[in-house]
């Protein structure tokens, strides 16, 4: 496509429920980059994606929380039992290549955890 | 670890006045250095980039010149408009991150521009 695609943009949940992002990166960008942004904060790095590559999963702040990504297409982000802590926007973001350095970004799903 | 450090905001500026945005960063290696804006409502956007010491990157009338000897890459222009509003974030990739393209950001400083 011609941006980097997420969905949904805006999810509501209850705490302890699970729930799922979604990110459709550009046609061709093989890396993918998934990031928090809490309220009034920088972008924390959770994970990211190089084709076939065993994914970087460094960021990522519990084991509630996982990634996947099938092939060099969609990727989702799945947080289990959420909590209030979880309440960000996430955003996603691919580029051409992991050296190419060029984010580009989707305009990210915001989660709200009650 | 490498790390970006930006100057707090809010920055609350009249339409025509010059601005700074203060950044450090600290990395081993040479990291390539980073300008992203966050227009509301909108998704992150690169503004410019700089990938050695002593370039110069330039977007849209900002400037921010890759300065090693003192690890800094202050974003400027002379004259701001009310546009400019927003929220803009200084990263660096690389510098023993790996080349993987992974980017570290700073905590993000916000433009309010005053007609």
């Amino acid at each position: 496509g011609a941006g980097v695609s997420q969905s949904p943009s805006n999810k509501v949940t209850e705490k302890g429920k699970d729930v799922e992002l979604r990110c459709d990166p550009i046609s061709g960008h093989t890396a993918l980059y998934w990031y928090r942004q809490r309220l009034g904060q920088g972008l924390e790095f959770l994970i990211y994606f190089q084709g076939n590559s065993a994914p970087d999963k460094s960021g990522l702040p519990s084991d509630r929380f996982s990634a996947e990504r099938t092939g060099e297409s969609v990727s989702t982000l799945t947080i289990q039992r959420t909590q209030q802590e979880d309440s960000a926007v996430y955003l996603c973001a691919s580029s051409r290549n992991s050296g190419a350095n060029v984010l580009t970004f989707g305009a990210g799903s915001r989660l709200t955890v009650l | 670890g490498n790390s970006v450090t930006q100057m707090e905001g809010p920055v609350t500026l009249s339409e025509e006045a010059f601005l700074t945005i203060n950044c450090t960063y600290t990395a081993t290696g040479y990291p390539s250095l980073f300008w992203y804006v966050q227009y509301p409502g909108e998704g992150l956007q690169l503004l410019l980039k700089a990938t050695k010491a002593d370039d110069k990157g330039s977007n849209k009338g900002f400037e921010a010149t890759y300065r090693k000897e003192t690890t800094s890459f202050h974003l400027e222009k002379g004259s701001v408009q009310v546009s400019d509003s927003a929220v803009y974030f200084c990263a660096l990739s690389g510098g023993g991150s790996g080349n993987t393209g992974k980017l570290i950001f700073g905590q993000g400083t916000t433009l309010q521009v005053k007609p």
